[in-house]
């Protein structure tokens, strides 16, 4: 079963625009909370990563929002560019004891110039 | 500083073939994990490898196998290839007791 569900599955919005990628998970042993953006033929590159002891974290046009308590967390792109365009994927770990990745199902950006 | 590579890029085989996929991971690495990408889906966890040992395993059956070297590179096996294992197979490495992992760009592997 998929313990990290992502939505929307895709979006689309303008140049300058705010991207929006939700997500809720179950296990509350996660405690680590990566962002990861996949273009076309490519592996997945790090975007942002969160930890549940804060409830927000920004790196630039991204910024991660935590909710610990509805275990829910998501993906805010401000000022979205062309060159955003490409699919998001959140996930979940558990560190120490679990080392792996549990992701989402993606959500496919697409940015309108 | 190199990333995570892997090779090959691409791959086509036959059903009941047998593949190796190969990555090296991030310089100063010492931890590799594999990932199978169905199309249009999140990359489902297969093994990690630490110490030249799986250290965890995803829900994959047997014919999904591994390996790491002592250089810390790792071999992924699959043996009696089925239409179902065509795939984006990714790699990603990890410095041990740190959770942040770093992809690959995958190998494509179809099965026909």
């Amino acid at each position: 079963q998929q313990q990290v569900k992502q939505s929307p599955q895709s979006l689309i919005v303008q140049k300058g625009g705010i991207s929006i990628i939700n997500c809720a998970y179950e296990n509350t042993a996660f405690d680590y909370f990566p962002w990861y953006q996949q273009f076309p033929g490519k592996g997945p590159a790090l975007l942002i990563a969160i930890r549940p002891d804060v409830s927000e974290k920004k790196e630039g046009r991204f910024t991660i929002s935590f909710n610990k308590s509805a275990k829910q967390f998501s993906l805010h792109i401000m000022d979205s560019q062309p060159g955003d365009s490409a699919t998001y994927f959140c996930a979940a770990l558990r560190r120490g004891n679990d080392y792996k990745l549990s992701f989402g199902a993606g959500t496919t950006v697409t940015v309108r110039a | 500083d190199a990333g995570v590579t892997q090779s090959p890029t691409h791959l086509i085989k036959t059903r009941g073939q047998q593949v190796t996929l190969r990555c090296s991971p991030k310089s100063g690495h010492d931890t590799v994990s594999w990932y199978q990408q169905a199309l249009g889906q999140g990359p489902q966890f297969i093994f990690q490898y630490y110490e030249e040992e799986e250290r965890q395993r995803g829900n994959f059956p047997d014919r999904f196998s591994g390996h790491q070297f002592p250089n810390y590179s790792s071999e992924l096996n699959v043996n009696a290839l089925l239409l179902g294992d065509s795939a984006l197979y990714l790699c990603a490495s990890s410095l041990a007791g740190l959770e942040t992992q770093y992809f690959g760009p995958g190998t494509r592997l179809l099965v026909l």
